[in-house]
Parts: structure tokens; sequence; C-alpha cells
């Protein structure tokens, strides 16, 4: 069974700063890894995603995901934070073997708070 | 914006009545899923449907029941509604094989008294 967890339920950094919010994973098999973004009061949405190719990927916010398969990680970074970056961030990840339904496991979420 | 909304968004109701929450999407795509989110625990799988009257269970269905007789909508019901299924309840879609994408309707928020 895959499960996921996020090691810090909440970052508080003031506005300009880096950032980085953990991600591991457990899983026996290959798997497809995602960042979803929450705002507050709104539905999830999603922010990037490692499907295959290379190991860095990149959302249109800045906002950047690196899978490393060794240790089982997809940390999201961001270099300097606006305070519109403010909300709950979801890893999930599927895995690709047979049956699985497409179904995604989440983490408990890390509540990211930008102070200006 | 994929086209999925959830009705109704808030509702209030009291210990023992029957709920039915409705999902409705215009993307015409195959998978739904139903998740709850609760402080601490994040999104957990309620249950899913993978087509027309096919569903299966998630890791917390107790006390749920779902159906879906069309492509587009997606129905939980909560049979005897108790005050731990207080939460906001989401639905999810997803279609492409091999993408694993899900896309998230707005959320309904559910009280339990």
């Amino acid at each position: 069974a895959q499960s996921v967890t996020q090691l810090d339920s909440q970052v508080p950094v003031f506005e300009e700063a880096p950032v980085e919010l953990r991600c591991n994973y457990s899983s026996s098999v290959s798997v497809y890894l995602f960042w979803y973004v929450q705002y507050p009061n709104q539905g999830l949405q999603l922010l990037l995603k490692y499907l295959s190719g290379s190991t860095l990927v990149e959302s249109i916010n800045g906002f950047e995901a690196e899978f490393n398969k060794s240790q089982t990680s997809f940390h999201l970074r961001k270099p300097s934070v606006h305070i519109s970056d403010t909300a709950e961030y979801f890893c999930a990840v599927s895995d690709l073997s047979g049956g699985s339904n497409y179904k995604l496991t989440f983490g408990k979420g890390t509540l990211l708070t930008v102070n200006p | 914006d994929a086209g999925i909304t959830q009705s109704p968004r808030h509702k209030v109701t009291e210990t023992g009545t029957p709920v039915t929450l409705r999902c409705h999407q215009t993307e015409n795509h195959r998978y739904m899923y139903w998740y709850r989110q609760d402080p601490g625990h994040g999104l957990r799988l309620i249950h899913y449907s993978y087509g027309v009257k096919d569903t299966d269970k998630g890791e917390v269905s107790d006390g749920y029941s779902v159906s879906r007789s069309k492509t587009e909508d997606f129905l939980l019901t909560l049979e005897s509604a108790t005050s731990s299924q207080t939460s906001v309840y989401f639905c999810a879609i997803s279609e492409r094989q091999g993408s694993y994408e899900q896309y998230f309707g707005p959320g309904t928020r559910l009280t339990v008294t």
C-alpha cells in the first residue's frame, strides 16, 4: 500500500523568502506524484505533477518540485514567496499497479503562511 | 476549470437523518471520486466510480453509499448521519488513461448536529 508523509504541518515564512515543503512517499511500485494547492474556502487545484521524464517539474507560478527516486521524495520549492501563496499544499501519489483505478493517496497537508 | 459542480454547497442536518450530496460533471470523464477533508487528516477517499454503475469502496466508506446511474452524476448518501460525518466533502473526476490527474469540485460543507 502506498502512503504519503508531509513532514511539516505548518510552515510560516516572510514574504520574498525561499520555502521548501517536504513530501516523502512509500510505494512498492512506480508512481506518479502530484502537488495540489487549496486556497481558503476553495477546492483543490493541481499545482504540478511528475509522470515521467525530467525529474524537475515546474508550475506556472514559480513553484518547482524534484522527484528523487532513491530518497522517495518529491519536495516543493519556491525561491521567493508572495503573500498570495498563502494556502494549504497537499502532496499526492498514485501507483501504477494494475487495478489501482487511478486512485490518489494524499498527505495530510502543509499550511504555508506568508507574512509581510 | 473542469466543469464540476457540487450541491448543496452547505448543509446542516440532524443526527439520524439521511443526506444525499450530488456531484455533477460536464467533462464526460469516466472516473469520479468522493473524498472527505478533516483537519489533520488531509483528504480521505470514501468511494469512487470507474464507470456507470461501477463503484468501489475507499478507505473510509463505513456509513456511506454511492450511486452512479449516469456518467455525469455521482451521488453520495449518508443513510443516517452522525456527528462524526461533519466534514467538507469533495468530488473529483479523472479521465485520461495514464494521466491520473484528478480535478476537484468546490466542496460541500456538511454539519451534523
